[in-house]
């Protein structure tokens, strides 16, 4: 059964620095986001992908996020400057469509900013 | 913005027993209503997801009915088993506001054998 892979599975950072988390949505999906999830917390929304471009994104993703689909598998967030509370699981999720359509998610990258 | 509520954040149900979790959620135009099983150290898995035009609908053990009047909608597993303790989230979808899911809060369900 196809899935969503993202890596590494734990990322630990020094504060200040810049961190790539990378997803590997499902092959024949088009849409394609990010959420995270803070430990204890509710998964938020951070930003969705499409035909890429960003198509919407939270509060939160602001402009210390960007991401990118650099070639016909990847999709990466990238945080520039990494800050303490920066610190949560990461989930990459894929879709075919859009609407009232399954999102997929992945395993999720733990990010540990020190 | 959309504001979802859960209800239990945790349930202790004997095998065997019903689990009935409820999510209620603030924006009317609302229009898709999953319900998503998170296990330990994992990403959030769709168990069963309901559509607005659908008042129940169910898969085996487990059921997803919606009140969309009063803006709530619940998760039912029957004949729990070990296997059913996880979190679960609802993630209702507002169709005017992208793909965005909004998640609640959680509930962690333990069943005790």
């Amino acid at each position: 059964e196809p899935e969503v892979t993202q890596t590494p599975s734990h990322q630990v950072t020094q504060m200040g620095q810049e961190v790539i988390l990378r997803c590997v949505p499902i092959s024949n999906h088009l849409y394609f986001y990010w959420y995270r999830q803070i430990l204890g917390q509710k998964v938020e929304f951070l930003v969705s992908f499409y035909n890429n471009e960003i198509s919407e994104k939270s509060e939160i993703f602001d402009d210390q996020f960007s991401v990118e689909r650099p070639d016909g598998s990847n999709f990466t967030l990238k945080i520039r400057s990494t800050k303490l509370e920066d610190s949560a699981m990461y989930f990459c999720a894929s879709s075919e469509r859009a609407g009232q359509n399954e999102q997929f998610f992945g395993p999720g990258t733990r990010l540990t900013v020190l | 913005g959309e504001n979802v509520e859960q209800h239990p954040s945790t349930l202790s149900v004997q095998e065997g027993d019903s689990a009935v979790i409820k999510c209620t959620y603030s924006d009317s135009a609302s229009n898709y209503f999953p319900w998503y099983k998170q296990e330990l150290g994992k990403g959030p898995q769709l168990i069963i997801d309901i559509r607005s035009n659908v008042g129940e609908k169910k898969d085996q053990r487990i059921a997803v009915t919606l009140n969309k009047t009063a803006k709530h909608f619940s998760l039912h597993i029957t004949e729990t088993q070990p296997e059913d303790s996880a979190v679960y989230f609802c993630a209702p979808r507002i169709k005017a506001a992208g793909n965005k899911l909004t998640f609640g809060g959680g509930t962690r369900v333990l069943v005790k054998p």
